[in-house]
């Protein structure tokens, strides 16, 4: 199994500020995946990171908006821009683990955000 | 698109009673399924996991699943719950080589009285 460790685990910014959240993972692996958890919701797949490529954004996410980093195999960055009180949200990162026949996700505890 | 439903959106029963949360998807083709917890204040982890052979899949905790073809289901049981099973459950479906990504249903809250 992965083990994954986000920074900050939260923040409370103001609009119009950008925030850049960590995601370290103690393995190498080749997909990692950012997610939102809005307040009372399921999780939404925001886009999928890739190593030495560009992320793949899903739909309604836009990159201008978040911006993802993958500069090696064990740490990814997702920065929300100009943000406003609808970004307020649980930020989590997981990662896939394709040892063997199956495949898993793990998620890291969460970067919950505040936006007033 | 994928679509992933559960059918509760908030169940509360008393220690010791039994349980069972409904999952279902949208879709045929072949399909990864999986059921994750998420404990107040904690990350989420993975209950169990289906992917082929025996469609009756047991997990930790005491959680089993069972697949149903026929009906697109994935349904969570459990005999005897406890208060610490009190948590947020959330299906999810891969569609098996359909790219990389996880769909999730909405999450059924679970509040289980001492």
């Amino acid at each position: 199994s992965a083990v994954i460790s986000q920074k900050p685990s939260r923040d409370i910014c103001q609009r119009g500020t950008s925030l850049t959240i960590q995601c370290q993972v103690d393995s190498q692996v080749t997909m990692m995946f950012w997610y939102r958890q809005q307040p009372g919701q399921s999780l939404t797949l925001i886009a999928t990171a890739n190593q030495g490529s560009e992320a793949t954004y899903e739909s309604g996410f836009v990159i201008d908006k978040f911006p993802i980093s993958r500069p090696n195999l064990t740490f990814s960055t997702l920065t929300v821009s100009n943000m406003s009180p609808e970004d307020s949200s649980i930020y989590l990162c997981s990662v896939e683990d394709r040892g063997g026949p199956s495949y898993e996700q793990y998620f890291g505890p969460g970067t919950r955000l505040t936006v007033t | 698109a994928q679509s992933v439903s559960q059918h509760n959106h908030h169940v509360i029963l008393s220690e010791a009673a039994s349980l069972e949360l409904g999952c279902n998807y949208s879709y045929g083709g072949t399909v990864n399924l999986f059921w994750y917890v998420q404990y107040p204040g904690q990350h989420l982890q993975l209950l169990l996991k289906y992917f082929s052979g025996d469609p009756l899949v047991k997990g930790i905790k005491g959680f089993e699943a069972e697949f149903i073809k026929s009906k697109f289901s994935f349904n969570l049981r459990k005999p005897s719950v406890q208060w610490s099973d009190t948590a947020e459950y959330f299906c999810a479906v891969r569609r098996d080589n359909y790219g990389q990504n996880f769909v999730f249903g909405p999450g059924t809250r679970l509040s289980v009285l001492p």
